[in-house]
């Protein structure tokens, strides 16, 4: 079963633009991973944010963690028709390994 | 480039064959995982090695699966009497025990028919 659900599912949006994807998960945390996805390269790390941290930048990324509310929220500032991708929330854990725990992904069109 | 690899990526395969597939992780890694996924859906868990100790499987992953990490660095998983249900996207990944991300394999698509 998986532990975090996107939203939305599915989002289209034009080049130059931001888009926001927002990652919900149901138990107790050690980091929150953003990973992209496509048909070319595969699974990609994006960006790792740790539970004790509630934002954190990279390049266009920003991704925020609120542990209160179990939720987090990846945002990609001025897209481009490159960043068309499924963009995954992954939910790690303590406890001596990283067993990663995915969303069910948001599927994301940039158009030019 | 020195990334994770999976051999095949692509299997056809008929229902009630044997298959087995090959991870070689990122050298220096010795953490690997090897995880499910499914059209449209995530990746799901299915097994974790550390060096060549598996420590943790899925429920997902019956006793028609099995995996193997010999040396503490390649790894096999073996899905014996393939079922239709079995057809998915089967990825690998590897990391260090920190920072914890993962870095991921190509995958091997499996199709059984």
């Amino acid at each position: 079963s998986q532990q975090g659900e996107e939203d939305p599912q599915a989002l289209s949006i034009q080049e130059g633009e931001n888009a926001t994807m927002n990652c919900s998960y149901k138990t107790s945390i050690n980091n929150l991973q953003w990973y992209r996805q496509n048909s070319g390269r595969g699974l990609v790390h994006l960006i790792l944010i740790r539970s004790n941290e509630r934002e954190k930048h990279s390049g266009r990324l920003r991704v925020t963690l609120d542990t209160s509310k179990k939720s987090s929220s990846l945002l990609i500032t001025a897209s481009r028709a490159a960043d068309t991708a499924s963009y995954f929330c992954a939910t790690g854990f303590s406890g001596g390994y990283n067993k990663l725990i995915f969303g069910a992904g948001t599927r994301l069109a940039v158009h030019p | 480039d020195t990334g994770v690899s999976q051999d095949p990526r692509h299997k056809i395969t008929k229902r009630g064959q044997n298959v087995t597939f090959r991870c070689d992780p990122i050298s220096e890694h010795n953490r690997l995982y090897w995880y499910r996924q499914t059209l449209g859906q995530g990746p799901e868990f299915l097994t974790y090695f550390q060096n060549e100790a598996q420590l943790e499987k899925s429920r997902l992953l019956s006793d028609r699966f099995s995996a193997e990490r010999p040396k503490g660095s390649f790894s096999t998983l073996e899905i014996q009497r393939t079922e239709q249900g079995d057809s998915a996207m089967y990825l690998c990944a590897s990391s260090l025990a920190a920072p914890p991300e993962q870095y991921f394999g190509p995958g091997t698509r499996l199709t059984v028919t």
